[in-house]
């Protein structure tokens, strides 16, 4: 089943902070995030595995919930090149099947 | 650099005419998968293999087909396209040695149906 990303799109001026959220009916067993530019294949912003998970570089962080059901993504001080969809990824237990969330487009002004 | 290569970047075809999309990895991963992207929405898993093991998601289309006749090459085939399967279209890997790994794509080829 298809997690459930919300907001479904945020505007942010330049150095302002977002949280993009990542939902599931069922425990995920890892939860990945990625950032897509228009016309651009994904690209990979980091992985998370293990409930209760918090990790993060530069300005974009990440947890994952005790239940592993839920994952939130933030940014703080947003950047022009934040701008883009957002959108979490997971594999069906057990399976090499790999879905994606229903993506968050995020626009940063100037 | 190890990569994983679409082509073509662009594909026109016409209404009805069979289409091939190819994709190339020089990543020697087990994995590969087919997305279908449309404007503004997520990809949308069509096929995936581990080695020759073939998936077949239950809601794509008959029209749609693929092969996988060794580990570098994954073919999509289109047999009938419509107006409808403009598109996005996706090709990515993992290495398959466990299941939380992360997804490495190609570029993609943007499909257009006249």
């Amino acid at each position: 089943q298809q997690p459930v990303q919300s907001p479904q799109a945020v505007i942010l001026r330049e150095g302002e902070d977002a949280v993009i959220n990542c939902s599931s009916s069922k425990a995920l067993y890892s939860v990945h995030w990625y950032r897509q530019k228009h016309g651009e294949a994904p690209v990979f912003l980091m992985i998370l595995l293990k409930g209760g998970e918090q990790k993060g570089h530069d300005k974009i962080s990440a947890s994952f919930n005790e239940k592993k059901q839920q994952s939130s993504l933030y940014l703080t001080a947003s950047q022009l090149s934040y701008s883009g969809t957002y959108f979490c990824g997971t594999r069906a237990s057990g399976t090499y099947k790999y879905i994606f969330g229903t993506g968050t487009r995020l626009k940063v002004l100037a | 650099d190890a990569m994983v290569i679409q082509n073509p970047r662009y594909q026109v075809t016409q209404f009805g005419k069979p289409v091939t999309l190819s994709c190339s990895q020089t990543l020697n991963h087990n994995v590969m998968y087919w997305y279908q992207q449309k404007s503004s929405q997520a990809p949308k898993l069509l096929f995936h293999y581990y080695d020759k093991d073939f998936n077949n998601e239950a809601d794509t289309p008959d029209n749609f087909q693929s092969r996988r006749p060794n580990t570098s090459f994954c073919f999509l085939d289109i047999r009938s396209p419509g107006l409808g399967d403009a598109a996005m279209y996706l090709c990515a890997t993992s290495r398959g040695a466990v299941t939380n790994e992360k997804l490495f794509f190609g570029s993609g080829t943007q499909l257009s149906v006249l």
